[in-house]
Parts: C-alpha cells; sequence; structure tokens
C-alpha cells in the first residue's frame, strides 16, 4: 500500500528562521514521483517540485531546498530565512508509476509570524 | 505551462439541488482528469479518475450515484453533485493529466478549486 506521513501538523516559526517540513513515504513501487504542494488560504494548489525515484539529487531553488533520501524514504522540505509569505499549508504527494493516482500526505499548516 | 481552470470558483446552493462544477484544460488535452474532495483542515482525498470517452472510476466509498463525472472531450470534465446536502459542502478540485504527452514524471495539473456550500 501507498502511504504519506506529514507528521508535523502546524509549524509556528518566527521570520527569518529556517524551518524543516518533513514527509515519509511508503511504497512498492520501484518507480515512483515525489511532490510538494504549498496552499495558502485561497486554497488553490501551487505546485514546489517533482522529484522521481531515480533522482535523489537534493535540489535548491532560492529559498527552498529539498532532502530526498530513498535509504529513510523521506523527502524533506527546508525553507530557509522563512517569510510571512510562506505562511500556507503545504502538502507532500507520491504518485505510482501504474495508476497516475497521487496519495497526499495530512498536511503541515505553516505559520510564519512576523 | 498547462493551465486548468475550474468553473465556478464558489457556488452555494439549497439542500436537495444539484450542482454541476467544470473542469477544463486550457492549453492541452488532458485524456486524465482526476476529482479530489478536501473538507477544512483536512488533506485532498481522491473521489474519482475519469478517462475521456470512459466511465469514471470511482474510489471506495464514493457514491457515484451522487457524484456524476462526465469527461466528454478531452479538455472538459464535470461533476455533478446531486441531491446536495450540506454534509457534501466542501472545496472540490480537479486535475488533469495527458498521459501520452505532458504526464511525464506523472505529472497533474491541478485546477484552483471549487468550493461549495449546501445550505
Amino acid at each position: 500500500a501507498q502511504k504519506v506521513t506529514q507528521a508535523q501538523t502546524e509549524i509556528s516559526v518566527v521570520e527569518k528562521e529556517d524551518v524543516t517540513l518533513d514527509c515519509v513515504y511508503e511504497t512498492r513501487d520501484t518507480t515512483y514521483y515525489l511532490f510538494w504542494y504549498k496552499q495558502p488560504p485561497s486554497g488553490e494548489l501551487v505546485f514546489l517540485i517533482r522529484r522521481n525515484s531515480f533522482d535523489e539529487q537534493n535540489e535548491i531553488s532560492g529559498r527552498y531546498s529539498w532532502n530526498f533520501q530513498k535509504s529513510t524514504s523521506s523527502f524533506n522540505f527546508t525553507i530557509t530565512a522563512s517569510q510571512v509569505v510562506d505562511s500556507a499549508v503545504y502538502f507532500c504527494a507520491l504518485g505510482g508509476s501504474g495508476t497516475y493516482k497521487y496519495i497526499f500526505g495530512t498536511g503541515t499548516r505553516l505559520k510564519v509570524l512576523a | 505551462g498547462a493551465v486548468v481552470s475550474q468553473h465556478p470558483s464558489w457556488v452555494i446552493c439549497k439542500s436537495g439541488t444539484s450542482v454541476k462544477i467544470e473542469c477544463r484544460s486550457l492549453d492541452f488535452q488532458a485524456t486524465t482528469m482526476f476529482w479530489y474532495r478536501q473538507f477544512p483542515k483536512q488533506s485532498l482525498m481522491l473521489m474519482a479518475t475519469s478517462n475521456e470517452g470512459s466511465k469514471a472510476t470511482y474510489e471506495q466509498g464514493v457514491e457515484k450515484d451522487k457524484f456524476l463525472i462526465n469527461h466528454a472531450s478531452l479538455t472538459l470534465s464535470t461533476l455533478t453533485v446531486t441531491s446536495a446536502h450540506p454534509e457534501d459542502s466542501s472545496f472540490y478540485i480537479c486535475s488533469a493529466s495527458d498521459l501520452t504527452g505532458l504526464a511525464r514524471n506523472n505529472e497533474q495539473f491541478f485546477g484552483p478549486g471549487t468550493r461549495l456550500t449546501v445550505l
């Protein structure tokens, strides 16, 4: 069975702090895809990153970085120097190679306080 | 990039009425569309998968007679909530994928969502 666990329900940080959002996944597929989405209060999902199971390179995009560790089945997301505009719910998702369905984690609500 | 629209963005209806939500892929052909439901402060739950020209596949626990899905063309899928009740109030999100082209890396493109309130 496929599963995505985001153990952190809510995190509050003060602006300019770094914050890491955890994502642990379970799958029996050898080919799979991992995603992070941001959902601001408006509700629209904002795509942040996609990573396939064969690419374990970490990625950095501005203040965002992702750490993919197949050995621990984790795909963690770090925001450096957080800003108030980063306040949102962040979802990690897992896509299989056959069904094209996504399994979403329960989300982590990030509050960045000024 | 691939753009998906939804209409309406929000709707309020009376209990017992039916509501139709449209999902359109604006710049690509969506061979497959997905419908999700998201209750407040919860995650997105997949309701059904629809392929153009064929019947939708519903997830366990989703009533196919209540949530009618039609994917009649490669750019349009509709979700009709029949005889809506207050417990159907939710945020409905569609996504679209082109399994023959853009769906490299298993990508789905999400619409902006429709907020349904049933009084």
